[in-house]
Protein backbone atom coordinates (compact mmCIF):
# COMPACT_ATOMS: atom_id res chain seq x y z
CA UNK A 1 0.00 0.00 0.00
CA UNK A 2 1.38 3.43 -0.70
CA UNK A 3 1.78 5.88 1.71
CA UNK A 4 0.90 9.73 1.74
CA UNK A 5 3.00 11.67 -0.50
CA UNK A 6 3.51 15.11 -0.10
CA UNK A 7 5.57 17.24 -2.83
CA UNK A 8 7.71 19.71 -2.23
CA UNK A 9 10.30 18.16 0.31
CA UNK A 10 12.07 21.27 1.34
CA UNK A 11 10.89 25.24 0.33
CA UNK A 12 13.03 28.29 0.76
CA UNK A 13 10.83 31.32 0.56
CA UNK A 14 11.26 35.11 1.66
CA UNK A 15 9.01 36.90 3.85
CA UNK A 16 5.71 38.32 2.58
CA UNK A 17 5.85 35.62 -0.66
CA UNK A 18 3.13 33.09 -0.99
CA UNK A 19 3.93 29.11 -1.05
CA UNK A 20 1.65 25.76 -1.69
CA UNK A 21 1.93 22.28 -0.55
CA UNK A 22 0.70 19.29 -1.72
CA UNK A 23 -0.30 15.93 -0.57
CA UNK A 24 -1.76 12.74 -1.79
CA UNK A 25 -3.09 10.58 0.76
CA UNK A 26 -3.28 6.98 1.05
CA UNK A 27 -5.95 5.72 -1.23
CA UNK A 28 -9.50 5.18 0.20
CA UNK A 29 -9.03 7.73 3.38
CA UNK A 30 -11.93 9.65 3.73
CA UNK A 31 -10.21 11.71 6.38
CA UNK A 32 -7.15 14.00 5.75
CA UNK A 33 -5.07 16.24 8.00
CA UNK A 34 -2.32 18.97 7.76
CA UNK A 35 -0.11 19.87 10.57
CA UNK A 36 2.45 21.93 11.18
CA UNK A 37 5.26 21.05 13.16
CA UNK A 38 7.80 24.15 14.72
CA UNK A 39 11.29 22.58 15.37
CA UNK A 40 11.46 21.33 19.21
CA UNK A 41 7.98 20.56 19.40
CA UNK A 42 5.29 18.38 18.51
CA UNK A 43 2.67 18.53 15.50
CA UNK A 44 -0.13 21.25 16.08
CA UNK A 45 -3.39 20.46 14.26
CA UNK A 46 -4.05 23.18 11.05
CA UNK A 47 -6.66 21.84 9.43
CA UNK A 48 -9.14 18.77 9.08
CA UNK A 49 -11.15 17.73 5.75
CA UNK A 50 -13.91 14.89 5.37
CA UNK A 51 -14.08 13.88 2.34
CA UNK A 52 -14.11 17.25 0.36
CA UNK A 53 -15.59 19.16 3.69
CA UNK A 54 -13.87 20.63 6.73
CA UNK A 55 -14.37 19.26 9.70
CA UNK A 56 -11.84 21.37 12.04
CA UNK A 57 -10.01 24.75 11.21
CA UNK A 58 -9.80 26.00 14.54
CA UNK A 59 -6.13 26.23 14.52
CA UNK A 60 -5.67 27.61 11.14
CA UNK A 61 -4.56 31.38 10.96
CA UNK A 62 -7.11 31.65 8.11
CA UNK A 63 -5.64 35.65 7.16
CA UNK A 64 -2.78 33.76 5.80
CA UNK A 65 -2.90 30.28 6.05
CA UNK A 66 -6.29 28.65 3.04
CA UNK A 67 -6.63 24.97 2.43
CA UNK A 68 -8.67 22.77 0.03
CA UNK A 69 -9.41 19.78 -0.65
CA UNK A 70 -11.90 19.80 -4.08
CA UNK A 71 -12.58 16.35 -4.90
CA UNK A 72 -11.79 14.03 -2.13
CA UNK A 73 -8.50 12.96 -2.78
CA UNK A 74 -5.82 15.59 -2.88
CA UNK A 75 -5.26 18.74 -0.65
CA UNK A 76 -3.42 21.90 -1.38
CA UNK A 77 -2.18 23.96 1.74
CA UNK A 78 -1.10 27.47 0.75
CA UNK A 79 0.77 30.31 2.92
CA UNK A 80 0.33 33.67 1.44
CA UNK A 81 1.86 36.36 2.59
CA UNK A 82 4.63 34.21 4.48
CA UNK A 83 6.38 35.05 7.99
CA UNK A 84 10.18 34.50 9.57
CA UNK A 85 7.37 32.09 12.18
CA UNK A 86 5.86 30.06 9.19
CA UNK A 87 9.11 27.89 9.22
CA UNK A 88 8.44 24.64 9.74
CA UNK A 89 7.58 21.03 8.95
CA UNK A 90 4.01 20.63 7.45
CA UNK A 91 2.76 17.24 7.67
CA UNK A 92 -0.21 15.46 5.62
CA UNK A 93 -1.34 12.85 7.30
CA UNK A 94 -4.62 10.54 6.45
CA UNK A 95 -6.96 8.38 8.28
CA UNK A 96 -10.04 5.84 6.86
CA UNK A 97 -12.97 6.42 8.96
CA UNK A 98 -14.29 2.62 8.41
CA UNK A 99 -14.30 0.29 11.54
CA UNK A 100 -13.16 2.71 14.38
CA UNK A 101 -9.59 2.90 13.13
CA UNK A 102 -8.12 5.32 14.94
CA UNK A 103 -4.65 5.41 13.48
CA UNK A 104 -3.38 8.40 11.32
CA UNK A 105 -0.63 7.78 8.36
CA UNK A 106 1.80 10.56 8.10
CA UNK A 107 3.33 12.29 4.98
CA UNK A 108 7.57 12.44 5.09
CA UNK A 109 6.40 16.34 5.23
CA UNK A 110 7.35 19.44 3.52
CA UNK A 111 9.97 21.62 5.20
CA UNK A 112 9.47 25.67 4.98
CA UNK A 113 11.89 27.87 6.04
CA UNK A 114 11.10 31.45 5.85
CA UNK A 115 14.11 34.13 5.17
CA UNK B 1 -2.66 24.11 22.80
CA UNK B 2 -0.29 21.07 23.53
CA UNK B 3 -2.16 18.33 26.02
CA UNK B 4 0.27 16.11 26.25
CA UNK B 5 3.43 16.40 28.27
CA UNK B 6 5.95 13.84 27.84
CA UNK B 7 8.94 13.57 30.24
CA UNK B 8 11.97 13.27 30.24
CA UNK B 9 12.73 15.82 27.84
CA UNK B 10 15.82 14.13 26.69
CA UNK B 11 17.33 10.20 27.39
CA UNK B 12 20.40 8.90 27.08
CA UNK B 13 20.85 5.29 27.80
CA UNK B 14 22.72 2.18 26.51
CA UNK B 15 22.08 -0.18 24.13
CA UNK B 16 20.43 -3.12 25.53
CA UNK B 17 19.09 -1.71 28.35
CA UNK B 18 15.16 -0.44 28.88
CA UNK B 19 13.75 3.32 27.75
CA UNK B 20 10.52 4.40 29.68
CA UNK B 21 9.10 7.48 28.98
CA UNK B 22 6.09 8.97 30.52
CA UNK B 23 3.15 11.48 29.15
CA UNK B 24 0.61 13.49 30.84
CA UNK B 25 -2.57 15.10 29.21
CA UNK B 26 -5.19 17.39 30.88
CA UNK B 27 -8.62 15.91 29.33
CA UNK B 28 -10.84 13.01 28.96
CA UNK B 29 -9.84 10.90 25.65
CA UNK B 30 -10.96 8.18 23.25
CA UNK B 31 -7.40 6.94 23.00
CA UNK B 32 -4.14 7.58 23.22
CA UNK B 33 -1.39 7.08 20.61
CA UNK B 34 2.81 6.91 20.40
CA UNK B 35 4.60 8.14 17.70
CA UNK B 36 8.38 7.68 16.58
CA UNK B 37 10.11 10.67 14.51
CA UNK B 38 13.30 10.15 13.00
CA UNK B 39 15.11 11.91 10.14
CA UNK B 40 14.64 8.69 7.58
CA UNK B 41 11.27 7.74 7.72
CA UNK B 42 9.23 10.74 9.25
CA UNK B 43 6.61 10.13 11.74
CA UNK B 44 5.55 6.58 12.49
CA UNK B 45 2.66 5.11 14.36
CA UNK B 46 4.00 2.67 17.46
CA UNK B 47 0.77 1.69 19.60
CA UNK B 48 -2.39 2.73 19.95
CA UNK B 49 -4.38 2.44 23.70
CA UNK B 50 -7.64 2.67 24.33
CA UNK B 51 -9.24 4.63 27.37
CA UNK B 52 -10.84 1.39 28.55
CA UNK B 53 -7.35 -0.44 28.25
CA UNK B 54 -4.90 -0.56 30.77
CA UNK B 55 -2.00 -1.79 29.16
CA UNK B 56 -0.60 -3.13 25.90
CA UNK B 57 2.34 -5.07 24.43
CA UNK B 58 3.70 -4.49 20.90
CA UNK B 59 6.79 -6.57 20.35
CA UNK B 60 9.09 -4.86 22.81
CA UNK B 61 7.03 -1.76 23.45
CA UNK B 62 4.45 -1.82 26.24
CA UNK B 63 2.34 0.88 27.03
CA UNK B 64 0.76 1.50 30.21
CA UNK B 65 -2.46 4.35 29.87
CA UNK B 66 -4.01 5.13 34.08
CA UNK B 67 -6.97 7.54 32.72
CA UNK B 68 -7.50 8.86 36.91
CA UNK B 69 -4.16 10.15 36.56
CA UNK B 70 -4.34 11.26 33.13
CA UNK B 71 -1.06 10.05 32.63
CA UNK B 72 0.40 7.15 30.17
CA UNK B 73 4.22 5.44 30.03
CA UNK B 74 5.73 3.82 26.90
CA UNK B 75 8.28 1.34 28.01
CA UNK B 76 11.12 -0.33 25.51
CA UNK B 77 12.83 -3.11 26.22
CA UNK B 78 16.07 -4.00 25.18
CA UNK B 79 17.02 -0.86 23.60
CA UNK B 80 18.76 -0.88 20.16
CA UNK B 81 20.45 1.65 18.35
CA UNK B 82 17.87 1.88 15.61
CA UNK B 83 15.22 2.85 18.40
CA UNK B 84 17.11 6.52 18.64
CA UNK B 85 14.24 9.19 17.91
CA UNK B 86 11.86 11.46 19.10
CA UNK B 87 9.02 9.97 20.58
CA UNK B 88 5.72 12.13 21.14
CA UNK B 89 2.10 10.67 23.18
CA UNK B 90 -0.81 11.98 21.36
CA UNK B 91 -4.04 11.92 22.77
CA UNK B 92 -7.22 11.59 20.71
CA UNK B 93 -10.38 13.05 20.98
CA UNK B 94 -13.67 12.62 19.08
CA UNK B 95 -15.56 15.95 19.30
CA UNK B 96 -18.89 14.37 18.07
CA UNK B 97 -20.51 18.10 18.18
CA UNK B 98 -18.05 19.37 16.56
CA UNK B 99 -18.91 17.66 13.27
CA UNK B 100 -16.32 14.56 14.50
CA UNK B 101 -13.69 16.08 14.47
CA UNK B 102 -10.92 14.61 15.74
CA UNK B 103 -7.35 15.77 14.88
CA UNK B 104 -4.39 14.64 17.18
CA UNK B 105 -3.15 16.84 19.88
CA UNK B 106 0.71 16.34 20.67
CA UNK B 107 3.65 16.62 23.21
CA UNK B 108 6.49 18.08 23.09
CA UNK B 109 8.34 14.70 22.93
CA UNK B 110 11.01 12.75 24.42
CA UNK B 111 14.16 12.67 22.83
CA UNK B 112 16.08 9.23 23.22
CA UNK B 113 19.45 8.59 22.30
CA UNK B 114 20.66 4.82 22.61
CA UNK B 115 24.25 4.59 22.86
CA UNK B 116 26.47 1.40 20.85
Amino acid sequence: EAGVAQSPRYKIIEKRQSVAFWCNPISGHATLYWYQQILGQGPKLLIQFQNNGVVDDSQLPKDRFSAERLKGVDSTLKIQPAKLEDSAVYLCASSSTSGMVYEQYFGPGTRLTVT
Amino acid sequence: SQQGEEDPQALSIQEGENATMNCSYKTSINNLQWYRQNSGRGLVHLILIRSNEREKHSGRLRVTLDTSKKSSSLLITASRAADTASYFCATHVIMYSGGGADGLTFGKGTHLIIQP
